[in-house]
């Protein structure tokens, strides 16, 4: 099952930090975690992915557990276009994703 | 701009009626694929393609044709739409395979009556 467990919703005060936490139990060595967001009326769009090191990028940094099975997307500073859904998904192949329900995060003022 | 574009952007068709959304990138991606996005059950994947006449089935392909004639271009057919295919369809494209970073067209809404 390359399901991953993620709460439905989260807030946040702007320009505060903010961890989303992901739960995959079920993942094997090869498998990536992936962070997606989807801003309202648009496609999703690539946040950051990793394997097992903790990773930065300009928009967020992921840290992935030692035993993998869970992870944590971090937000350093929420902005007011920060509110989305966030997906996390397992990849498991090359051929397909699959992205669950997601958190969705309001960013308050 | 690096883009992958999608048209329709809205379409309201009947039963029975077949049609097709057209996908396109200009990235020169070789991977693209097809999804569906409904209400409580988050983003499926229709089809994808691996290459040009390379295609696979994903988690929902019943109903829906694909074809992959050229490297810029997906189209999704319905041949017979049936109420239960209204839904948001989102293409998306990538260099090469799903471990690498996704692009994601801005959406097809579509109605069948």
């Amino acid at each position: 099952d390359a399901k991953t467990t993620q709460p439905n919703s989260m807030e946040s005060n702007e320009e505060e930090p903010v961890h989303l936490p992901c739960n995959h139990s079920t993942i094997s060595g090869t498998d990536y975690i992936h962070w997606y967001r989807q801003l309202p009326s648009q496609g999703p769009e690539y946040v950051i992915h990793g394997l097992t090191s903790n990773v930065n990028n300009r928009m967020a940094s992921l840290a992935i557990a030692e035993d993998r099975k869970s992870s944590t997307l971090i937000l350093h500073r929420a902005t007011l276009r920060d509110a989305a859904v966030y997906y996390c998904i397992r990849v498991t192949g090359a051929n397909n994703l699959f992205f669950g329900t997601g958190t969705r995060l309001t960013v308050i003022p | 701009e690096a883009q992958v574009t999608q048209n329709p952007r809205y379409l309201i068709t009947v039963t029975g009626k077949k049609l097709t959304v057209t996908c396109s990138q200009n990235m020169n991606h070789e991977y693209m694929s097809w999804y569906r996005q409904d209400p409580g059950l988050g983003l499926r994947q229709i089809y994808y393609s691996m290459n040009v006449e390379v295609t696979d089935k994903g988690d929902v392909p019943e109903g829906y044709k694909v074809s992959r004639k050229e490297k810029r271009n997906f189209p999704l057919i319905l041949e017979s739409p049936s109420p239960n295919q209204t839904s948001l369809y989102f293409c998306a494209s990538s260099v090469r395979d799903t471990y690498n970073e996704q692009f994601f067209g801005p959406g097809t809404r579509l109605t069948v009556l």
